[in-house]
């Protein structure tokens, strides 16, 4: 079965910093690969989608990659700032129906 | 204004009841998934919907029940047998037969807790 992992399950930084998210997954045979972001108390807000033939996606100051042979993806914040300080999730759909498998995620603080 | 409406924000469940949490969509989607996410834990899917009246179990779906009568509906029944159903359970749409898929829109979820 599908296992997704983040790490690490929180982080702080410093206003400004550029910061990398990870995102591992144990089964190679994915459709595609999604990012969220959640907010305390509510519900999950689409950030990038990376479809299994692509290697990256990119949205302003946000850019996912996507290497499926080493079962990995990585969230790419630029000038991080205090508005994105939320917890950040990946999930895997394996079939294209968007079953999604979901990690754990990782809490991001960003200190003004 | 289109969206997810999850109600209520909290709702407490005596032993031995039966509870309905409600999810309802304007977005005109065709699925609808229920997740239930634990502290620590990734969401986890109960049940999902593709179509009007079809519906299929997903990994957690044991002392769960849904239906789907109408498109802009699927309210989930936590059930008496489900021994541990304190929990943040969220509500989710897609719009679905497009030639990629898309993501998933959430609502806000509703908290449930034991008395």
């Amino acid at each position: 079965k599908q296992e997704v992992t983040q790490i690490p399950a929180a982080l702080s930084v410093p206003e400004g910093e550029n910061l990398v998210l990870n995102c591992s997954f144990t089964d190679s045979a994915i459709y595609n690969l999604q990012w969220f972001r959640q907010d305390p108390g509510k519900g999950l807000t689409s950030l990038l989608l990376i479809q299994s033939s692509q290697r990256e996606q990119t949205s302003g100051r946000l850019n996912a990659s996507l290497d499926k042979s080493s079962g990995r993806s990585t969230l790419y914040i630029a000038a991080s700032q205090p508005g994105d300080s939320a917890t950040y999730l990946c999930a895997v759909d394996q079939t294209g129906a968007n079953n999604l498998f979901f990690g754990t995620g990782t809490r991001l603080t960003v200190i003004p | 204004d289109g969206g997810i409406t999850q109600s209520p924000k909290y709702l407490f469940r005596k032993e031995g009841q039966n509870v309905t949490l409600s999810c309802e969509q304007n977005l005109n989607h065709d699925a609808m998934y229920w997740y239930r996410q634990d502290p620590g834990q990734g969401l986890r899917l109960i049940y999902y919907s593709q179509i009007v009246n079809d519906f299929q179990k997903g990994d957690i779906a044991e002392g769960y029940s849904v239906s789907r009568e109408k498109k802009e509906s699927f309210p989930l029944t936590v059930t008496s047998a489900q021994k541990n159903p304190t929990a943040f359970y969220l509500c989710a749409s897609m719009l679905s037969g497009t030639a990629r898929v898309q993501p998933q829109h959430f609502g806000d979820g509703t908290r449930l807790s034991i008395l």
